[in-house]
């Protein structure tokens, strides 16, 4: 079936770096990816949504200039976090979407950063 | 506007009993899509259930039913013969198909089987 590797899948780093998550479609073309941040114990927020080729599209709140993501080919979508604070302290997770998927998403294994 | 209205508190079940988790949407669309996903303590979203709007049958797979009714605008699932396994959050989940097709969830359900 339609697999999504993403990693890392935890990492710490320090105040100020920054942090690239990636989200690699394996066996299928992922034509739009989205990306969520989880705090603890609450729900899937969405920050982005990106097509293949196209600058993402930005939830209200998150900063794009912060937060940025890259979906350069329809099987990688990175999301980059600069200059990384320990609010941004999360659970991130991307979801494709693609002809492959049964129902339309399938998501990656998240990554859990910590901030220092 | 939350979309996606889950409120039970966290819930303990018994082992081999059945649990409800409650979920109500809001929507002006005639299309949409209704879904329910499990997420175990490691993160990852492991996709349980899926109902399409037009869909006049309640969904089933295995032992996880839907009960959809679409005039209360509610999609309730239904866990048969719950397993420790079973233990993890869950989320309902519904895709506008006039907006972009993201999925906006719910807050969750906890759910813990007890022996």
């Amino acid at each position: 079936g339609a697999v999504v590797s993403q990693h890392p899948s935890w990492v710490i780093c320090k105040s100020g770096t920054s942090v690239k998550i990636e989200c690699r479609s394996l066996d299928f073309q992922a034509t739009t990816m989205f990306w969520y941040r989880q705090f603890p114990k609450q729900s899937l927020m969405l920050m982005a949504t990106s097509n293949e080729g196209s600058k993402a599209t930005y939830e209200q709140g998150v900063e794009k200039d912060k937060f940025l993501i890259n979906h350069a080919s329809l099987t990688l979508s990175t999301l980059t976090v600069t200059s990384a604070h320990p609010e941004d302290s999360s659970f991130y997770i991307c979801s494709a979407n693609g002809a492959a998927n049964p129902y339309g998403y399938t998501f990656g294994s998240g990554t859990r950063l910590t901030v220092v | 506007a939350q979309k996606i209205t889950q409120t039970q508190p966290g819930m303990f079940v018994q082992e081999k009993e059945a649990v409800t988790l409650d979920c109500t949407y809001d929507t002006s669309d005639q299309s949409y899509g209704l879904f329910w996903y499990k997420q175990p303590s490691s993160g990852e979203m492991i996709f349980l259930i899926y109902q399409g709007s037009y869909d006049e049958q309640n969904a089933t797979e295995g032992r996880y039913s839907l009960n959809f009714q679409k005039a209360r605008k509610s999609a309730n699932l239904v866990i048969s013969a719950s397993q420790l396994g079973d233990s993890a959050m869950y989320f309902c989940a519904m895709r506008e198909y006039y907006g972009n097709n993201r999925l906006a969830f719910g807050k969750g359900n906890q759910v813990v089987v007890i022996p």
